[in-house]
């Protein structure tokens, strides 16, 4: 089993749709978690980090919820622009505490 | 401008001609990370480095190198290319642990 999951999509969704992505993530070990935003065929850009407590970014909040291992991602009112590929990530808490695994993504498309 | 840059950011090679992808970032950051991208299985750490002279394997570190001589500069190589080393290549950088990662623009290599 991946350690960090994702339903690939696509979802489809209207302008101003509310639309939730999940993440499972295996290794109980993972200390942060991160949403990235990947345009088609360019770079994955940091979204948000995750907090226990939740955090909220105009139309993003994202959730942590650790007993069952995943974490969301909630978009209110999609726009256009928000199309495209979210990828969520969990740094391991290893001995450099530096490997950031992703899931595969998760592809959103807004339509008008 | 604060960014990570590749080169090359295209490149058709064949097999076993050994190639080296460049990967510079400008932020003074400690860690550097090589991923490679693949439909269906998303970002996979290559190689990672902590510091100059530090670096450790990923999650698919075969018939891959690097070298991490000075801290802006983290290059892969790869010795002997074959066919399933044909994908995306990202490299990304950041300060600390649990600071955003940055990542630069990609470079996709094709092996024939």
């Amino acid at each position: 089993r991946k350690e960090v999951e994702q339903d690939p999509g696509p979802f489809n969704v209207p302008e101003g749709a509310t639309v939730a992505f999940n993440c499972t993530y295996s290794n109980s070990a993972s200390q942060s978690f991160f949403w990235y935003r990947q345009d088609c065929r360019k770079e994955p850009k940091l979204l948000m980090s995750v907090y226990s407590s939740g955090n909220e970014d105009g139309r993003f909040t994202a959730q942590l919820n650790r007993a069952s291992q995943y974490i969301s991602l909630l978009i209110r009112d999609s726009k256009l622009s928000d199309s495209a590929t979210y990828l969520c990530a969990g740094l391991k808490n290893n001995n450099a505490g530096n490997m950031l695994t992703f899931g595969g993504g998760t592809r959103l498309m807004v339509k008008p | 401008e604060a960014q990570v840059t590749q080169n090359p950011r295209y490149l058709i090679t064949v097999t076993g001609k050994k190639l080296t992808v460049t990967c510079s970032q400008n932020m003074n950051h400690e860690y550097m990370s090589w991923y490679r991208q693949d439909p269906g299985l998303g970002l996979r750490q290559i190689y990672y480095s902590m510091n100059v002279e530090v670096t450790d394997k990923g999650d698919v570190p075969e018939g891959y190198k690097v070298s991490r001589k000075e801290k802006r500069n983290f290059p892969l190589i790869l010795e002997s290319p074959s066919p399933n080393q044909t994908s995306l290549y990202f490299c990304a950088s950041k300060l600390a642990p649990y600071n955003e990662q940055f990542f630069g623009p990609g470079t996709r290599l094709t092996v024939l």
